[in-house]
């Protein structure tokens, strides 16, 4: 499985736009990037997916350079409602078998 | 808007007791997930099952837990007997896969299990 590494925890003033990378060097050919976010006391709720360069929805952006090796999840002028735990996951289906293991995510905190 | 339902959202109960917690999934999802959070370990993933056949519950404590799937619109998991390290908040989630991508995954409110 490939491992995640993203920080911790980040801050951030509303009307910015947040950046929250993760790290993940062992990234297999099949593998997928896909981020969730959680509020508190509730469920993980899918943001986002891609395998390369660029994918933009109505919520955010995922970069992923060529490599591969790391990807960005990018917030456009965050609020404080978007103040929660995001999760970047590697994997995907492989051979049929389920491949995503959630970290321990990193805590956004909006500030007014 | 389909949401995938949990019952009981809260549940309190002593240490040796049986714990059941039901989930149904959205309708036409082929794989449903169980997964568990604490603070300690985060999330972390239990069992999971595709068209109801259980595909792999290495997460899972297989001497007092355990994952069916009765029919299609119900999951269930089951710890007999309930001890104070199960206290955690307990996820259920659907999705189905998308070609060779992982899945997105719908989760459900959760079910917060007390044990004393």
């Amino acid at each position: 499985l490939a491992k995640t590494t993203q920080p911790i925890s980040m801050d951030s003033y509303e009307g910015q736009e947040v950046n929250i990378t993760c790290s993940h060097n062992n990234i297999a050919t099949n593998d997928y990037i896909t981020w969730y976010q959680q509020f508190p006391s509730q469920g993980p709720r899918f943001i986002i997916q891609g395998y390369k360069t660029k994918v933009t929805n109505e919520v955010a952006s995922l970069f992923i350079p060529a490599d591969r090796k790391s990807s960005t999840l990018s917030l456009p002028r965050v609020s404080l409602s978007d103040t929660a735990v995001y999760y970047c996951l590697v994997g995907g289906t492989g051979a049929g078998s389920y491949q995503l293991t959630f970290g321990k995510g990193t805590k956004l905190s909006v500030i007014p | 808007d389909a949401r995938v339902t949990q019952t009981p959202r809260h549940k309190v109960t002593e240490m040796g007791q049986e714990v059941t917690m039901r989930c149904q999934p959205i309708l036409g999802h082929n794989t449903v997930f169980w997964y568990r959070q604490t603070m300690m370990q985060g999330l972390e993933l239990l069992a999971y099952f595709r068209n109801r056949a259980p595909l792999d519950d290495s997460g899972m404590p297989k001497d007092r837990f355990s994952a069916e799937m009765p029919d299609a619109t119900l999951a269930t998991l089951k710890i007999q007997p309930s001890e104070p390290r199960d206290s955690a908040v307990y996820f259920c989630a659907s999705g189905t896969p998308t070609g060779g991508g992982p899945y997105e995954q719908y989760f459900g409110p959760g079910t917060r299990l007390t044990v004393t």
